[in-house]
Formats: structure tokens, C-alpha cells, sequence
């Protein structure tokens, strides 16, 4: 299986300054089509998870533009520029290229 | 608006049985592959199965094949999860999630019903 690696696992972060979250893959990523199916979710306490990017930097409808993906190959990125109240939570990313499709282990944001 | 709604969790011993439910409205649900998804409590997130939108392939992460059974229901836009042979270690909540555009790009989750095993 695909080993999908994030750091940190911990991230305390100071209300209005950015964050960032790394998830690296123990294979590449990118689709015989082209494409590269790597997801990430948002998990607030007590709620279920909510697709905030979908194919590395494509952010789903309603989701603040505060929050972008990047990355290529192995290495992939969500940032987020100034963070919020309701960031507060759990951060995955998911793989979807090869199967099965794999999570990172999440990333806790919290503010400092 | 898309809706998922799991039912079906509860108490049940080792060694048991349960069948989880997931009702879906909202969206047609015919045409799109759907998935289960768990996490233990206090973990991150486990995935176990999809089904494709007819029903007629089904696939397993290797660690679950054998005991989860994924089906549908497309008349009663409903998908299932059945499962045996219920461990300690399969106390999570379970998720059912919807896939949009092939590739698990699950882009809807439902809020999750709780199984615990234990005597």
C-alpha cells in the first residue's frame, strides 16, 4: 500500500498567521490519465470529514480561498494563509491513484 | 442537497454480526461509486471498501476483505455494510462517503453511526 507521511502531526498556530501541512507519498502520485489524485480533508471536532482540495490544488466549492494544495509527485502542500477560529481540528490527506487508497495520519491545528 | 445517513451501529459482542445502512438523497444515486470509510476512536481514518454505481464490483482494502461485505440498493438508494466475525479492534465509527468523478474522490461523507465490539 501507499504510505501517505504528514508533518507535523501537532501544529499550534497563532490566530491570523499561516500554516502549513506537508504529506509526502511513498510512491508518485500522478495517474497513468495525467492526473494526480490526492485529496485533503478537514475534521472538526465531533463533525465527519469535509473535502476542503481535491487533485492536489482544486478547492471545493464553499471553501474559504484562504486554504490552497500544491505539490507534485510525492510532495504535496496545504497551506493556509491566516488562520481562523474554525480551523481548528484535524487535517488528512488521502490518496486516490493507486488502490487501496491510503490517509496520512492527520495533522492536529490548534491555536496557540 | 447531498444527505448520507448511516444507521445501524450499536453494541454488539465479539464474534457478532451487523449490517450498517446508509441512506442517500439528493443526489442520483445510481450513477456514482460509494465507500465506507472508519475510524477508531481517537485515530485517523481507516478505509475499507467501494462498490461501483451498478453494483456489480465491489473492492476491499486488503486488512478487510473476507469479513466486510459492501452491497447497494440503487432502488432504495441505500448502501450496506455487512459485517462478521466482529473483533475489538473494529470499535470505530463508520463512515459511508460518496466518490464524484472516479478514483475515490470522495467529495461527501455522511456523519458517521458507532459500532463497538465488546462483551
Amino acid at each position: 500500500d501507499v504510505v501517505m507521511t504528514q508533518s507535523p502531526l501537532s501544529l499550534p498556530v497563532t490566530l491570523g498567521q499561516p500554516a502549513s501541512i506537508s504529506c509526502r507519498s511513498s510512491q508518485s502520485l500522478v495517474y497513468s490519465d495525467g492526473n494526480t489524485y490526492l485529496n485533503w480533508f478537514q475534521q472538526r471536532p465531533g463533525q465527519s470529514p469535509r473535502r476542503l482540495i481535491y487533485k492536489v490544488s482544486n478547492r471545493d466549492s464553499g471553501v474559504p480561498d484562504r486554504f490552497s494544495g500544491s505539490g507534485s509527485g510525492t510532495d504535496f502542500t496545504l497551506k493556509i494563509s491566516r488562520v481562523e477560529a474554525e480551523d481548528v481540528g484535524f487535517y488528512y490527506c488521502m490518496q486516490g491513484t493507486h488502490w487501496p487508497p491510503t490517509f496520512g495520519q492527520g495533522t492536529k491545528v490548534e491555536i496557540k | 442537497e447531498v444527505q448520507l445517513v448511516e444507521s445501524g451501529g450499536g453494541l454488539v459482542q465479539p464474534g457478532g454480526s451487523l449490517r450498517l445502512s446508509c441512506s442517500a438523497s439528493g443526489f442520483t444515486f445510481s450513477s456514482y461509486a460509494m465507500h465506507w470509510v472508519r475510524q477508531a476512536p481517537g485515530k485517523g481514518l481507516e478505509y475499507i471498501s467501494a462498490i461501483t454505481p451498478n453494483g456489480g464490483n465491489a473492492h476491499y482494502a486488503e486488512s478487510m476483505k473476507g469479513r466486510f461485505t459492501i452491497s447497494r440498493d440503487n432502488s432504495k438508494n441505500t448502501l450496506y455494510l455487512q459485517m462478521s466475525t466482529l473483533r475489538a479492534e473494529d470499535t470505530a465509527i463508520y463512515y459511508c462517503a460518496k466518490e464524484d468523478g472516479g478514483h475515490t474522490q470522495i467529495d461527501y461523507w455522511g456523519q458517521g453511526t458507532l459500532v463497538t465490539v465488546s462483551s
